[in-house]
């Protein structure tokens, strides 16, 4: 079965520093990759996602992320943090094969200090 | 720009009580989907649905819950019978899916309906 880990559960950083969040993923075959952001009492809004092709993909918001097969993850990145980021992110995958459950990560938290 | 939109945004009921959850999914999209998430947890699948019946559901949706389109634009999540541990944020969402080959793509998420039983 499909597994995703985000392992840092909050994150602090500076207004204007860089960030980044961590993936990894357990699957079989090359999976589909999500990132989303859950502002505090409001859903899920997607902000990348990988299907295929290059393993750098562009997202809404400044955001990018890196897929690397080799160490089964799906970072996301940011160069300069706005205070607006703060958030709750979610890595998520879906699977191939007519499966279209996505599988979401527990979270990482992410504070913005002025 | 068109967004899935779902009400109520707060439901409070008392435990045993039957709950329907409403959701109007994005128009031109072929896939619907209820996920939940409680409190300080993940956000899990339930449920996808697609043509008019289920495609895929997950160990939580047992039989205390289904789920129907009555019209063509509402999707809707019943409880039967609802329990303490139902309490939890419920998200709808939906997809276009209209590739052949591609068996995954975006999922639109709504709100979301906090579910509080007592």
């Amino acid at each position: 079965a499909q597994s995703v880990t985000q392992p840092d559960i909050h994150i602090t950083v500076s207004e204007g520093a860089s960030l980044e969040l961590r993936c990894n993923y357990s699957y079989g075959a090359t999976p589909y990759l999500f990132w989303y952001v859950q502002s505090p009492g409001q859903g899920l809004q997607l902000l990348l996602k990988y299907f295929s092709g290059d393993t750098l993909v562009q997202g809404i918001k400044g955001f990018e992320a890196e897929f690397k097969r080799s160490q089964s993850s799906f970072n996301l990145r940011k160069p300069s943090v706005h205070w607006s980021d703060a958030a709750e992110y979610f890595c998520a995958v879906g699977a191939v094969g007519g499966r279209r459950a996505l599988t979401f990560g527990s979270g990482t938290r992410l504070q913005v200090q002025p | 720009e068109p967004e899935v939109t779902q009400t109520p945004s707060h439901q409070v009921t008392q435990m045993g009580q039957e709950v329907i959850l409403r959701c109007v999914p994005i128009s031109n999209h072929l896939y619907f989907y209820w996920y939940r998430q409680i409190l300080g947890q993940k956000v899990e699948f339930l449920v996808s649905f697609y043509n008019n019946e289920i495609s895929e559901k997950s160990e939580i949706f047992d039989d205390q819950f289904s789920v129907e389109r009555p019209d063509g634009s509402n999707f809707t999540l019943k409880i039967r019978s609802t329990k303490l541990e139902d309490s939890a944020m419920y998200f709808c969402a939906s997809s276009v899916s209209e590739l052949a080959d591609q068996s995954v793509d975006e999922q639109y998420f709504g709100p979301g309906t906090r579910l509080t039983v007592t």
